[in-house]
């Protein structure tokens, strides 16, 4: 069955201090795989996706993940956090079939100025 | 371009009462789905459609009902609300192997 594991909760950092978001899935094909972020009541916004192709994929606020097959991970990265980063992160995979999506449980994003 | 509508933003319901939750979308979408976000489990995925007139349960379908008969529109039921059915919905559309863009999402306490 297909699932992902966020396996930190919680992670707090400083402002300009470097960041990564740990992602593994569990999926019988190549995955698409997404990052989305959710600030305090507000819906998801997408970060970046992977589909095919590099394996390194760039997004948006400077954010970027690395698709590593052989680890089935998928971890989020920033090298600089701003303060306004400060948000929920949650990692998904997306069947080709059905188009649905599996979420991991998320991590909470807190930035110390 | 409105994207996904969700209504209402906020609704409290007693416990036995029925409501619907309302979800539009003007992209044309053939894939619309239903999910339900609680602390510290994620988005977890009720039902979901791949196209007008077809629908299928997801993780945790029990005490919902949808049904899809415009490519638009996809409500989510609850016939008799529950106490373990308070959390926020999210409705959300995508088209064939894309990224899927959500609604501001539903906010329900049952009391």
């Amino acid at each position: 069955a297909q699932s992902v594991t966020q396996p930190d909760i919680h992670i707090t950092v400083s402002e300009g201090a470097s960041l990564e978001l740990r992602c593994n899935y569990s999926y019988g094909a190549t995955p698409y795989l997404f990052w989305y972020v959710q600030s305090p009541g507000q819906g998801l916004q997408l970060l970046l996706k992977y589909f095919s192709g590099d394996t390194l994929v760039q997004g948006i606020k400077g954010f970027e993940a690395e698709f590593k097959r052989s680890q089935s991970s998928f971890n989020l990265r920033k090298p600089s956090v701003h303060w306004s980063d400060a948000a929920e992160y949650f990692c998904a995979v997306g069947d080709h079939y059905t188009d649905k999506l599996i979420f991991g449980t998320g991590t909470r994003l807190q930035v110390f100025p | 371009n409105a994207g996904v509508t969700q209504t209402p933003k906020f609704q409290v319901l007693k416990t036995g009462q029925s409501m619907t939750l309302q979800c539009a979308q003007d992209m044309n979408h053939e894939y619309m789905s239903w999910y339900r976000q609680d602390p510290g489990m994620g988005l977890r995925l009720i039902h979901y459609s791949v196209g007008a007139g077809i629908t299928d349960q997801g993780e945790v379908p029990n005490g919902y009902n949808v049904s899809r008969s415009t490519t638009e529109d996809f409500p989510l039921r609850l016939l008799s609300a529950a106490p373990s059915q308070t959390s926020v919905y999210f409705c959300a559309s995508s088209e064939v192997n894309t990224e899927a863009f959500f609604g501001q999402g539903t906010r329900l306490t049952v009391v």
